[in-house]
């Protein structure tokens, strides 16, 4: 038990589909990210959240929108994927992004199959 | 870019064998993170590195962060069955919040 639950652990959905991933974190931290994990590839980073507000976005296409209502929870909403998007999407929190507070504790994630 | 390599890519060792695996940057890194996955779940953090030479330990597991900055090992002994998995290595150069993760050392152990 990490203190980070993603859901639903599995996804299938077609390319016309409207989905949401949901992250929640227990461990009072202040920065959440979102990470996409493809085979044979390493971690991607996709958007960090610190104190609620959008602080990064790494060239993410527009079919993924996240959302951070409050520090303990986080979505990705999706829309119109495409099969490339298939992946492991992993969820993340800190306390701070810098400096010792930096260890980022990571959700079991959330397998994801566009067909 | 950054980037890490961690090598080797994969492992095979029998049961009982002491373990190294290291992670090299081109550039300077402020902090070390190593990180042990297993199949469907994610990344738990094993060992925090924050200073050059800093050796810590998390039971049979060692890592050192190392002199140049721009290294980090990682050494398990007496390895077990339920040390397989992936681990990776992941760095954050002070002023960028974000990690680098290297691209994993499989480990496997061989009956």
């Amino acid at each position: 038990e990490t203190g980070v639950t993603q859901t639903p652990r599995h996804l299938v959905m077609g390319m016309t589909n409207k989905k949401s991933l949901k992250c929640e974190q227990h461990l009072g931290h202040n920065a959440m990210y979102w990470y996409k994990q493809s085979a044979k590839k390493p971690l991607e980073l996709m958007f960090v959240y610190n104190f609620k507000e959008q602080t990064e976005n790494n060239s993410v296409p527009s079919r993924f929108s996240p959302e951070c209502p409050n520090s303990s929870h986080l979505f990705l909403h999706l829309h119109t994927l495409q099969p490339e998007d298939s992946a492991l999407y992993l969820c993340a929190s800190s306390r701070d992004t810098q400096g010792a507070g930096y260890e980022q504790y990571f959700g079991p994630g959330t397998r994801l199959t566009v067909t | 870019g950054q980037q890490l390599n961690q090598s080797p890519q994969s492992m095979f060792i029998q049961e009982g064998e002491d373990v190294s695996m290291n992670c090299t940057s081109s550039s300077i890194f402020n902090t070390w993170l190593w990180y042990k996955q297993d199949p469907g779940e994610g990344p738990v953090l094993l060992i925090a590195l924050y200073k050059a030479g800093e050796l810590t330990s998390n039971g049979r597991l060692t890592a050192q962060f190392g002199i140049t900055r721009k290294d980090s090992f990682l050494n398990i002994s007496a390895s077990i069955p339920s040390d397989v998995g992936i681990y990776f290595c992941a760095g954050s150069r002070f002023g960028n919040e974000k990690l680098t993760f290297g691209t994993g050392t499989r480990l496997t152990i061989i009956p």
